[in-house]
């Protein structure tokens, strides 16, 4: 069965820092795999996927993520984080089918 | 004006009470979906539908009923509201060979 486990549920980085949430998942076949961002009273928007090929995904506003078959992982980076990055932020997979399974978020929070 | 509209965007009312929420979307996608947002639970699908014909139920349908009454249009009826389906309720379509959903800005439904 697939699941997503993000760790840490909030995440505070320094403007200009690195951000790194962490994403790791299961999935009996080769997955799809998904981050969205939710701003606030906003809907979930598409940041990056993956789906075959490259394993380094570059997304919208500078996030990227690296496929890890052999620790199944799917981690967002970005170099220097920005105030308009604080949002919450969720990894999602799917067996190319209809389900998706979503991990339960993590928020960020970038300090001035 | 916005891919995926949901209607209404906030709503309050009381225990037993039936209450209609509305989707539709101009993306011209076939797949439509209900899920439900709880803090710190992420999301859960409630329906999904492939086209007018083919609904289905996913992990949490109890309590509720949907009705695709056609392409663009995709409705969650709660029957006899309760105050645990207090949440944040989205409406999302997919086009089948990209595997991204695209998210309403949700509607925010308080049982009392």
């Amino acid at each position: 069965a697939q699941s997503v486990t993000q760790l840490g549920s909030h995440v505070s980085v320094s403007e200009g820092a690195l951000v790194l949430l962490r994403c790791n998942y299961s999935s009996s076949v080769p997955p799809y795999l998904f981050w969205y961002v939710q701003y606030p009273n906003q809907g979930l928007q598409l940041l990056l996927k993956y789906t075959t090929g490259a394993t380094l995904v570059k997304g919208i506003n500078g996030f990227e993520a690296e496929f890890k078959k052999s620790e199944t992982s799917f981690h967002l980076t970005k170099p220097s984080a920005h105030m308009s990055d604080a949002a919450e932020y969720f990894c999602a997979v799917s067996e190319r089918t209809y389900k998706y399974i979503f991990g339960t978020g993590t928020r960020l929070k970038v300090l001035a | 004006d916005a891919d995926v509209t949901q209607t209404p965007r906030n709503r309050i009312t009381k225990t037993g009470k039936r209450i209609m929420l509305e989707c539709s979307q101009t993306k011209g996608h076939d797949r439509m979906y209900w899920y439900r947002q709880d803090p710190g639970l992420g999301l859960q699908l409630i329906y999904y539908s492939f086209d007018v014909k083919d609904i289905n139920k996913g992990e949490i349908s109890d309590g509720y009923s949907v009705s695709r009454q056609a392409q663009a249009k995709f409705s969650l009826s709660l029957e006899s509201a309760i105050p645990n389906q207090t949440a944040l309720y989205f409406c999302a379509t997919s086009e089948t060979n990209t595997g991204e959903l695209f998210f309403g800005e949700g509607s925010r439904l308080t049982v009392l």
